[in-house]
């Protein structure tokens, strides 16, 4: 299993410039979940899914959307890039069967730069 | 009052000592707790859940102490491996739109460690 992968791995941006940051897992996990780091930060929840077809927001959810048509796939997509949303995107999955058992798997992380 | 609380550090220590990180959390209704490492410049790793009892994992103890709120970790005899990002974690229980309950991580903003020779 490759686990949860993230393409790019790094990415700069012009103010007003779109991207979609790609985020696959290969477990069958069913809950998948987009982060933002900043530097000395902890990680903030942006989105999540709980299924194919079934998203919801998380803490800082302003300025992205997302979408999820199939289990493995979770694309995180910025429409009109901010400097506030440079940062580091990790997207994790798990398999959450009762909430307080399941354990998150992260991604490597895209590094995004908005200039 | 930040959700979850820790001290950034930086701790620099020699190979052998033992250090002491501490984590406090303000939500009473937070049901568990875990320590996460993060490489420079990686994602972050479980490195092991904390439970109400106490739990060691080899030269890794972690401590809970609900009445405070409050969660420790501690390192035995340091190794040059063990510099990172030590993220203390709390998850409590949120509903989503369609009324499934699922774990919301909450992090801490990492307490850095740096072992030196």
């Amino acid at each position: 299993n490759a686990g949860v992968t993230q393409t790019p791995k790094f990415r700069i941006l012009k103010i007003g410039q779109s991207m979609t940051l790609q985020c696959t897992q290969d477990m069958n996990h069913n809950y998948m979940y987009w982060y933002r780091q900043d530097p000395g930060m902890g990680l903030k929840l942006i989105y999540y899914s709980v299924g194919a077809g079934i998203t919801d927001k998380g803490e800082v959810p302003n300025g992205y959307n997302v979408s999820r048509s199939t289990t493995e796939d979770f694309p995180l997509r910025l429409e009109l890039a901010a400097p506030s949303q440079t940062s580091v995107y990790f997207c994790a999955s798990s398999y959450l069967v009762e909430w307080s058992t399941d354990t998150q798997y992260f991604g490597p992380g895209t590094r995004l730069t908005v200039l | 009052r930040k959700e979850v609380e820790q001290d950034p550090g930086p701790f620099n220590v020699p190979e052998g000592a033992t250090v002491a990180f501490n984590c406090t959390y303000s939500n009473s209704a937070s049901q568990s707790f875990f320590w996460y490492r993060q490489d420079c410049r990686k994602e972050p790793k479980l490195l092991m859940s904390v439970y109400s009892s106490g739990n060691e994992d080899g030269r890794f103890t972690a401590q809970l102490n609900r009445a405070s709120q409050y969660i420790s970790l501690l390192i035995r005899d340091s190794k040059l491996s063990d510099s990172a990002t030590y993220l203390c974690v709390v998850k409590s229980a949120r509903r989503d739109a369609g009324g499934t309950s699922y774990g919301k991580l909450t992090f801490g903003q990492g307490t850095i460690l740096t072992v030196h020779p």
